[in-house]
């Protein structure tokens, strides 16, 4: 079974742009989350989606949004793009339900905003 | 807000050593999982534990769960050059709540 892959797996921007990350699950996982990883703050939670519904949001600001498509795949966008948004943005996916809820990662996509 | 403690944050030994790292909360999580992430790379889980108490091992890895499940430890045995990399402890409050809450990590790096 393949495993979750994103795309692209290294992106250079500048200040003030936006920029789309794709995510595709495992097949047959329902749930993708995303996360921010940085050598500071860790990995730290965005948002899950669950049959193209947001369930629940960490404390990001509006700037940071997502959405999953029927086919489980997800994307997340990042508009004006700051340079403390220079990270490692890594998706997991699940099978959706909340005992356990173990979470497999994706190689992640690395972000650098110049 | 819930938040997991890990502890020490990095960690140099030579192969051959133990080791325990741990994963501290003031919070009760219904799940907790391990996972090593390599330098380029995501997460990879290694366990999960569940129960108050339980014990799990993974070859040369022992998983512990405190009773209370508010912590949890790893301890490696003869740690081999392999073992290098970020662990990380993350907590699954469980209900409807579906996110998992992850600690900073312990940075292993094993010398041959």
């Amino acid at each position: 079974k393949a495993g979750v892959t994103q795309t692209p797996r290294y992106l250079i921007k500048t200040r003030g742009q936006q920029v789309t990350l794709s995510c595709s699950p495992i097949s047959g996982h329902r749930s993708v989350s995303w996360y921010q990883q940085t050598p500071g703050q860790g990995l730290q939670f965005l948002f899950e989606y669950f049959s193209e519904t947001q369930r629940n949001k960490g404390n990001f600001p509006g700037r940071f949004s997502g959405r999953q498509f029927s086919n489980s795949r997800s994307e997340m966008n990042v508009s004006t793009l700051e340079l403390g948004d220079s990270a490692l943005y890594l998706c997991a996916s699940s099978w959706g339900g909340a005992n356990y809820n173990e979470q497999f990662f994706g190689p992640g996509t690395r972000l650098t905003v110049l | 807000t819930q938040l997991l403690e890990q502890s020490p944050q990095f960690l140099s030994i030579q192969e051959g050593e133990n080791l325990t790292v741990y994963c501290n909360s003031s919070s009760v999580f219904s799940s907790l999982q391990w996972y090593r992430q390599e330098p380029g790379e995501g997460p990879v889980l290694l366990v999960t534990v569940v129960t108050g108490g339980e014990v799990k091992k993974l070859k040369r890895l022992t998983f512990q769960f405190g009773d209370a499940r508010k912590d949890s430890s790893l301890h490696i045995t003869a740690a081999q050059p392999g073992d290098t990399g970020l662990y990380l402890c993350a907590g699954n409050s469980g209900g409807s709540n579906y996110k998992l809450t992850f600690g900073k990590g312990t940075l292993l790096t094993v010398n041959p």
